[in-house]
C-alpha cells in the first residue's frame, strides 16, 4: 500500500466503550499528526509525534490517548467518549525538519479518516 | 484572531468554467507556507498546491494555480476548466512558525464547498 491509510474507516462505539484507530504510512515520513473534523468547524490540530515523540498535546481532553511505536504508525485509544467527540478524526504525516524555514516539503498527507459515532 | 478566512461558504459553477476560491490570511512570521486541499464526499484531503512565502512565483499544479498576493495576504486558489469531479469542499491551510497548533500544525479555514454543475 501507499499514502496514509486509516483504520476503520467507521466506527460506532458506546460512551463506555474503549476503542482504538490505527494509521499507517508509508511515505517515508518522520511526523505524524492527528487532527479532528467537526461538523461546521474547521480542522482542529490534536497530537503531533515527531519521531517517535510526542511534541505537540492541543489541550486535548485524556479520553483521547496517543500512541506512536515507530514512525510509521500512529494511534489514538479512544475511551469514554461523549457525544459531541463524534467527529472525522484524520491522520496525516509530514517530514518534520526543526529550524529551517517553511517550505514544500512541509506538506502534509492524509489519510482517509475515521468516522466516528459515539452514541 | 482567525488565521486563515474563507468567505465563500459555497460556489456552483458551470462545468468548463473556471473557478477562483478565495483565501486571505494572517501571520506576522517572514517564512510561512500556504496549502489547498480538496475534501471529496469520502472525507479524505487531498493536497493540491503548495506556495511559500518567499516563492517569487505563483504555484502552478495542472490545472491549479494559486494567485498569491502577498501584501494583500491573499492566496486564492484558481482551477481552470472545472469538471464534475471537482465537486468538493476546498480548503485553505497555512503553517508558520507560530501557527495555532504550535509550530507544526496547519491552521485550516472553515472552508468552501464546490459544486459544479452540468
Amino acid at each position: 500500500e501507499t499514502g496514509v491509510t486509516q483504520t476503520p474507516r467507521h466506527l460506532v462505539m458506546g460512551m463506555t466503550n474503549k476503542k482504538s484507530l490505527k494509521c499507517e504510512q508509508h511515505l517515508g515520513h518522520n511526523a505524524m499528526y492527528w487532527y479532528k473534523q467537526s461538523a461546521k468547524k474547521p480542522l482542529e490540530l490534536m497530537f503531533v509525534y515527531s519521531l517517535e515523540e510526542r511534541v505537540e498535546n492541543n489541550s486535548v481532553p485524556s479520553r483521547f490517548s496517543p500512541e506512536c511505536p515507530n514512525s510509521s504508525h500512529l494511534f489514538l485509544h479512544l475511551h469514554t467518549l461523549q457525544p459531541e467527540d463524534s467527529a472525522l478524526y484524520l491522520c496525516a504525516s509530514s517530514l518534520r525538519r526543526t529550524g529551517l524555514a517553511v517550505n514544500r516539503w512541509d506538506t502534509q498527507y492524509f489519510g482517509p479518516g475515521t468516522r466516528l459515532t459515539v452514541l | 484572531a482567525q488565521k486563515i478566512t474563507q468567505t465563500q461558504p459555497g460556489m456552483f459553477v458551470q462545468e468548463k468554467e473556471a473557478v477562483t476560491l478565495d483565501c486571505t490570511y494572517d501571520t506576522s512570521d517572514p517564512s510561512y507556507g500556504l496549502f489547498w486541499y480538496k475534501q471529496p464526499s469520502s472525507g479524505e484531503m487531498i493536497f493540491l498546491i503548495y506556495q511559500g512565502s518567499y516563492d517569487q512565483q505563483n504555484a502552478t499544479e495542472g490545472r491549479y494555480s494559486l494567485n498569491f498576493q502577498k501584501a494583500r495576504k491573499s492566496a486564492n486558489l484558481v482551477i481552470s476548466a472545472s469538471q464534475l469531479g471537482d465537486s468538493a469542499m476546498y480548503f485553505c491551510a497555512m503553517r508558520d512558525m507560530n501557527s495555532g497548533g504550535g509550530a507544526d500544525g496547519l491552521t485550516f479555514g472553515k472552508g468552501t464547498h464546490l459544486i459544479i454543475q452540468p
